[in-house]
C-alpha cells in the first residue's frame, strides 16, 4: 500500500491551461503539505493543511489554489500555467504539525508547461 | 530564505568506501533531518537529530549535529551502489513556523 500517493505522475500541458494535481495518504496523519521542486534540485514549501485547515502559504502566486476535502486529501490546482511552473510538485504528510516528526513524502509529479 | 547548505555539492566514491556529507544552517533548531531521494522519486527520511542529541545511528547511517557551530554530518560507511541518490538535510526551527527548510543537497554516486 503506497502511504502518499500523487497522481498523475506526469503531466505536459500547455501555456495558459488550467490543472490539478491530487494527493491522497492512507497514515491517518494530521498534516500534509505541498513543495515545489525546481531544476536544481532546490525543496520549497508552498502549502499546508492541518486537518483541513490552511496554516502555511507561502509566497505563492494565487494561480496556485489547495484544497483539502479531508484530512487525508490535499489537491493542487493551478490555474493560467506558465512557463516558470514547470517544476516537481510533492505532496507530503507528516504525523502532527512542524518537524517534529518526518515527513513522508509522495513520488511526485512532473508538470511540464510547454 | 535557504536554511540549510549541503557540503559538498557532488561526491562520487567507489563501493566499499565511506561517504561524508555535510550540512551548515543558520538559526537555533528543534531538530535536524536528513532525507534521500533516487532518481525521479521523491524524498524518503533516514533520521533525525534532536537539538540535545550529539550523535544518532541507524544502520550504517551515522549522523553528528554540533549546534556550537550550527552544522550537522551524515556519514555512510561501506557504501553500496545502490546509496547512489540526492541527500538533503532539512531543519525544524521555531523562528521558521510550522514547516521544514530544506538545504540544496548533495549529490552521491558510489562506483560499483
Amino acid at each position: 500500500d503506497t502511504a502518499v500517493s500523487q497522481t498523475p505522475k506526469y503531466l505536459v500541458t500547455q501555456m495558459g491551461n488550467d490543472k490539478s494535481i491530487k494527493c491522497e495518504q492512507n497514515l491517518g496523519h494530521d498534516t500534509m503539505y505541498w513543495y515545489k521542486q525546481d531544476s536544481k534540485k532546490f525543496l520549497k514549501i508552498m502549502f499546508s493543511y492541518n486537518n483541513k485547515e490552511l496554516i502555511i502559504n507561502e509566497t505563492v502566486p494565487n494561480r496556485f489554489s489547495p484544497k483539502s476535502p479531508d484530512k487525508a486529501h490535499l489537491n493542487l490546482h493551478i490555474n493560467s500555467l506558465e512557463l516558470g511552473d514547470s517544476a516537481v510538485y510533492f505532496c507530503a504528510s507528516s504525523q502532527v504539525v512542524g518537524g517534529d516528526y518526518g515527513y513522508t513524502f509522495g513520488s511526485g509529479t512532473r508538470l511540464t508547461v510547454v | 530564505s535557504q536554511q540549510g547548505e549541503e557540503d559538498p555539492q557532488a561526491l562520487s566514491i567507489q563501493e566499499g568506501e565511506n561517504a561524508t556529507m555535510n550540512c551548515s544552517y543558520k538559526t537555533s533548531i528543534n531538530n535536524l533531518q536528513w532525507y534521500r531521494q533516487n532518481s525521479g522519486r521523491g524524498l524518503v527520511h533516514l533520521i533525525l537529530i534532536r537539538s540535545n542529541e550529539r550523535e544518532k545511528h541507524s544502520g550504517r547511517l551515522r549522523v553528528t549535529l554540533d549546534t556550537s557551530k550550527k552544522s550537522s554530518s551524515l556519514l555512510i560507511t561501506a557504501s553500496r551502489a545502490a546509496d547512489t541518490a540526492s541527500y538533503f538535510c532539512a531543519t525544524d526551527a521555531t523562528i521558521y513556523g510550522n514547516k521544514l527548510v530544506f538545504g540544496a543537497g548533495t549529490i552521491l554516486r558510489v562506483k560499483s
